[in-house]
């Protein structure tokens, strides 16, 4: 089981402002990591696959970068807007045949109109 | 595209009774993974399960807990004699390849509330 820290843990912010927040992962073995949006009675939806060192994925106004060498992530989000409030969940894989997936505890975000 | 299905989505059962929960994976995927929400907090990793084989179920808690994926029908998460503990959101997820390393598709999950 992989030992992963997201934060921060909530996180408020005015609608317009841009944010980020991070995932910290062991870097050894490390094989892909994975991005999750998961808003308020819904399921958790996939964002982004990340596997490469330097890696950047967008998605509109959301953007990841990925260090695999020091064994991090960043999610940003460019003006951010209430449909954005949502908890947002790391998952990084480790290499070696299967393993399973281990989530974060996400960060909690909510955008204040 | 139906995606995955969850049902039912809430259940509530008394202490002592049988909780079953169904998950029909996205039309092409073979692999399903259980996971559970506990009250604040995050996913928890329960059993995953290839077409009649489960493959890892270390997260599924020893007793009253079992899973099963048949060659036919939905994957099926029971749990027996069902305590207050067990009160949590149970989410199953899908991919169409071992391990899921192109991400999960999740369904909408199930709130079982035992009183």
């Amino acid at each position: 089981i992989l030992n992963v820290e997201q934060s921060p843990q909530s996180l408020h912010v005015q609608e317009g402002d841009s944010t980020n927040f991070t995932c910290s992962f062991p870097s050894s073995n490390f094989y892909a990591l994975h991005w999750y949006r998961w808003e308020t009675a819904k399921s958790p939806e996939a964002l982004f696959v990340m596997t490469l060192n330097g890696d950047e994925k967008k998605k509109g106004r959301i953007s990841a970068t990925l260090n695999t060498k020091e064994g991090y992530s960043y999610l940003y989000i460019k003006g951010s807007q209430p449909e954005d409030s949502a908890t947002y969940l790391c998952a990084p894989r480790a290499s070696g045949g299967y393993q399973k997936v281990t989530f974060g505890t996400g960060t909690k975000l909510q955008v204040i109109p | 595209n139906a995606g995955v299905m969850q049902n039912p989505r809430h259940l509530v059962r008394r202490r002592g009774q049988e909780a079953r929960l169904r998950c029909s994976p996205m039309k092409g995927h073979s692999h399903v993974y259980w996971y559970r929400q506990l009250p604040e907090e995050g996913l928890k990793f329960m059993v995953y399960l290839q077409k009649e084989n489960i493959i890892d179920e270390s997260g599924m808690p020893k007793e009253r807990f079992s899973a099963e994926f048949p060659k036919e029908g939905p994957s099926i998460l029971r749990i027996q004699q069902v305590v207050r503990g067990d009160s949590a959101a149970y989410f199953c997820a899908s991919s169409n390849d071992r391990g899921g390393h192109y991400g999960y598709t999740f369904g909408s999950g199930t709130r079982l509330t035992v009183v």
